[in-house]
């Protein structure tokens, strides 16, 4: 079975700065990714999600971006923070039979 | 687009008892998947159990059931023997077989266990 990775699992960061937050995957292959925010006490978001290395689609339009450089890996990035930023950031990937998604732990993302 | 609605912001149970969680979706579609996650306050979402829309059937995982009404686009959990580990927020989600196949949530039911 797939096991998710999240790193950093806390951050916090100035307004204006970048940001990379990673995600690996353990366990499958060719797994769909996505990136997913939860804001304090709301349900998730869909951000990005990603059906093959290089193939990025968004969701929502915002100062975030998000690549897949290597087929397990997905990274969500900025270039300047904004307050509104901050939230809880999960990685999601889709087991054997894409059907069906399963989380990482997530990244606790507060900008000050 | 797809929405998701779960009415109960918050509900609690005895302990041994059970309790059932309220979800109701809206779509235009006949081939999808719902699902329930749990997320404890670790804040990791956790698949509890998922239903696919062409089976009749209600899906079961231990003390976990659903009760699926397709023409009626509820989708219920049911947990039985409440243990104080299923303390979590419940969230319901939705999952079309088309396009990015995302995940709709609802907004989520916080479930407290009194002992």
């Amino acid at each position: 079975s797939q096991t998710i990775h999240q790193w950093p699992a806390t951050l916090v960061q100035p307004v204006g700065s970048p940001l990379s937050l990673e995600c690996t995957v353990e366990g499958t292959s060719n797994p769909n990714l996505y990136w997913y925010r939860q804001a304090a006490g709301r349900g998730l978001q869909l951000l990005f999600y990603s059906v093959g290395i290089g193939q990025i689609s968004s969701e929502v339009p915002q100062n975030l971006s998000a690549s897949r450089p290597q087929d397990r890996q997905f990274i969500l990035s900025s270039k300047k923070l904004l307050l509104s930023d901050s939230g809880f950031y999960l990685c999601a990937c889709t087991g054997s039979a894409y059907d069906t998604q399963y989380f990482g732990p997530g990244t606790r993302l507060t900008v000050l | 687009a797809q929405t998701v609605t779960q009415s109960q912001p918050e509900m609690s149970v005895q302990e041994a008892e059970t309790v059932t969680l309220s979800c109701t979706y809206d779509t235009s579609e006949s081939d999808y998947y719902l699902f329930w996650y749990k997320q404890p306050p670790s804040r990791q979402m956790i698949l509890v159990i998922r239903q696919e829309a062409y089976k009749q059937q209600n899906a079961t995982e231990n003390r976990f059931s659903v009760n699926f009404q397709k023409a009626a686009k509820s989708f219920s959990l049911k947990i039985s023997d409440s243990q104080l580990g299923d303390a979590a927020m419940y969230f319901c989600a939705y999952r079309t077989n088309f396009g990015n196949e995302k995940l709709t949530f609802g907004t989520g039911t916080r479930l407290t266990i009194i002992p």
